[in-house]
């Protein structure tokens, strides 16, 4: 156990609709990523937050969002979903963010959009 | 630009066998991190190894062993006696110290089964 708990495990709904994946790091890291994982783009940073700032930001779409909070937890909003947004979707949280500092995962919320 | 690959899509292995999984890299800068996670069957993703740009050390631990050569971009990773619980993907990952964020730029996998 990495002790990154993401929730829900599972989510499917259908296009067009809008959902919120839910991350808590580990306790006492301030960093969560979110990643997404598919099978043709592997797995793809999409968003990094350092103590409730946007520190980094990758390849994530304009209908997609995030947020930190203060008691670190954080947010993935998917929004005016697509079939091809299924994928899973992991968040990992690492102590301060940086290159050098190894990233926890979480299990990942697996999404299908039909 | 920043890229890892991992040319093996899939290993096909004997309990028992060694078994080497590559990993190149592609970076403009002299300091960076290279890590390996594994993702098994039940699909999340647990961190192997870190290694600096400046440790070119190989390092053991169990099992498992990790060759870092600078000149020619290579991490690779070594499983000795593989056993069937070491069936999963193995990733190879990159992250750039100059842009002071933990973002993980990762290989497309290598897909390893161990055979009984």
């Amino acid at each position: 156990d990495s002790g990154v708990t993401q929730t829900p495990k599972h989510l499917i709904t259908a296009t067009g609709q809008r959902v919120t994946l839910r991350c808590s790091p580990r306790s006492g890291d301030l960093s969560v990523y979110w990643y997404q994982q598919s099978l043709d783009q592997g797995l793809q940073f999409l968003i990094q937050y350092y103590n409730g700032e946007e520190r980094a930001k990758g390849n994530i779409l304009e209908r997609f969002s995030a947020q930190q909070f203060p008691d670190l937890h954080s947010e993935l909003n998917l929004s005016s979903l697509e079939l091809g947004d299924s994928a899973l979707y992991f968040c990992a949280s690492s102590v301060t963010g940086g290159a050098h500092t190894e990233a926890f995962f979480g299990q990942g919320t697996r999404l299908t959009v039909v | 630009a920043q890229k890892v690959t991992q040319a093996q899509t899939e290993i096909s292995v004997v309990e028992k066998e060694d078994v080497t999984l590559d990993c190149v890299y592609e970076t403009r800068d002299t300091t960076y991190y290279l890590f390996w996670y594994k993702q098994p069957p039940s699909g999340e993703l647990v961190f192997l190894i870190r290694r600096n740009s400046f440790d070119e050390q190989n390092e053991i631990s169990g099992r498992y062993s990790w060759n870092f050569q600078k000149s020619t971009s290579s991490f690779n990773f070594t499983i000795t006696a593989s056993q069937v619980v070491d069936s999963a993907v193995y990733f190879c990952a990159l992250s750039e110290a100059p842009s002071n964020t933990g973002k993980l730029i990762f290989g497309q996998g290598t897909t390893l089964q161990v055979k009984p």
